[in-house]
């Protein structure tokens, strides 16, 4: 099944514990990216991928890191994560930039930082 | 930078009446795309709109992209509570923006039985 894998769904961490979010996709697609959502803010974009090696800052980039080493995972990194980063995180994948095809979303990470 | 606007936010309706969502894009854009996410759920892609005045039906639901390539719409007749979610227009950018796809805020749409 075409999909995009994200792990884990939930997590508490405390402030300050690195932690890492995966994310993995099977379409063989270009172009990877990441979004966090806030009630009322709708989906911004932190960072995205258009491919291997190369990524770039969206809206929201700060506090974040990722890396883009193979087609298929694009992980989201938080050196040291901070109370305002609890959010809902979806990883997102398609065919190339600009989604003609649509993106195809994981289905989210809840992260709570205490 | 770039900003895509939806409105409304919110819109409460009884079953069986219609709902409509409006999209307004800072610039013109290349396509424009609308996603529904479910309450708990993820966003899912709906459907793209590529040319000027471009009209596209997916059974009840009726998507518009304007002629200016600035503006879209998403209508759905006679609503059912199948339909409740939040519906997201979404604009690629273009250049060095290429890369990115901004979203509008989404319109959360509820439906009483």
């Amino acid at each position: 099944e075409a999909q995009v894998t994200q792990n884990p769904r939930y997590l508490i961490t405390v402030t300050g514990k690195k932690l890492t979010v995966t994310c993995s996709q099977n379409m063989n697609h270009e172009y990877m990216s990441w979004y966090r959502q806030d009630p009322g803010l709708g989906l911004r974009q932190i960072y995205y991928s258009m491919n291997v090696e190369v990524t770039d800052k969206g809206d929201v980039p700060e506090g974040y890191k990722v890396s883009r080493k193979e087609k298929r995972n694009f992980p989201l990194i938080l050196e040291s994560p901070s109370p305002n980063q609890t959010s809902l995180y979806f990883c997102a994948s398609s065919l190339s930039a600009g989604g003609s095809y649509g993106y195809t979303f994981g289905s989210g990470t809840r992260l709570t930082v205490v | 930078g770039q900003q895509v606007m939806q409105i409304p936010q919110y819109q409460h309706v009884q079953e069986g009446e219609d709902f409509t969502t409006y999209c307004n894009s800072s610039t013109t854009l290349s396509n424009i795309q609308w996603y529904k996410q479910r309450p708990g759920g993820h966003p899912v892609f709906l459907i793209q709109l590529v040319k000027s005045g471009e009209v596209k039906k997916q059974k009840r639901l009726t998507f518009q992209f304007g002629e200016a390539k600035k503006n879209s719409s998403l209508h759905i007749t006679a609503t059912q509570t199948t339909d409740v979610g939040t519906y997201f227009c979404a604009g690629p950018g273009r250049g060095s923006t290429l890369g990115r796809l901004y979203f509008g805020r989404g319109t959360q749409l509820t439906v009483w039985p």
